[in-house]
């Protein structure tokens, strides 16, 4: 069973902080990583996508992929409370994606 | 706009009761999902058509079942809803291929009484 875990927090931060997103996933052959952000009652919007090792910077958002450790994490700078919502780290291995509980992110003005 | 849309975007059914939820796209994608999503979990994928090809997860129960009559549209039948399949539904497409993201529907909310 291919599994993708997140600490479901909730994670709260001050406005303006970076919030530290963390994800494992148990299937070493899988090949893209995904973060969306899911607002209550609305479905998941993708935010970032990563594939190799190393850091990938896209605005405020930076995603991290190592995967010997197999994990992958998603940095928030400048934390605003529209960020406010569940981010759900995906697995995606050939057309067969695997998504995490989500961690609530809570950005406190 | 290219998009995903699901019809409803609430549905009440009785115990028992046939239900049938609808996806439609226009973004010409060749694949297209479902997912189940309970109150704080992970969506579940239920099962993707990869073109017309049928590929169902291991664990999903009998009861659901899907139709995919052409590229634009999907449909998941739930024969008879009991109270578990209360969930939000999620359709989603992605183009073939490495790496391709998912494109999602707005998702249907299915009550079950």
């Amino acid at each position: 069973q291919k599994e993708v875990e997140q600490n479901s927090g909730p994670l709260s931060v001050p406005e303006g902080a970076i919030a530290s997103l963390n994800c494992t996933y148990s299937d070493r052959g899988s090949q893209s990583f995904f973060w969306y952000r899911q607002y209550s009652g609305k479905s998941p919007e993708l935010i970032m996508f990563i594939y190799s090792n190393g850091d990938k910077e896209d605005g405020r958002f930076t995603a991290q992929l190592n995967k010997a450790s197999q994990y992958v994490s998603l940095l928030i700078r400048d934390s605003q409370p529209s960020d406010s919502a569940t981010y759900l780290c995906a697995v995606d291995d050939n057309n067969d994606m695997r998504f995490g509980a989500g961690t609530r992110l809570t950005v406190k003005p | 706009d290219a998009m995903v849309i699901q019809n409803p975007r609430y549905q009440v059914t009785q115990f028992g009761k046939p239900v049938t939820l609808s996806c439609s796209q226009t973004l010409n994608h060749n694949v297209m999902y479902w997912y189940q999503q309970k109150s704080s979990q992970a969506p579940k994928l239920l099962f993707h058509y990869y073109d017309k090809d049928f590929n169902n997860e291991a664990d999903t129960p009998d009861n659901f079942q899907s139709r995919r009559p052409n590229t634009s549209f999907c449909f998941l039948d739930i024969r008879s809803p009991g109270l578990g399949d209360a969930a939000m539904y999620l359709c989603a497409t992605s183009t073939s291929g490495f790496n391709e993201k998912l494109f999602f529907g707005s998702g249907t909310q299915l009550s079950v009484l």
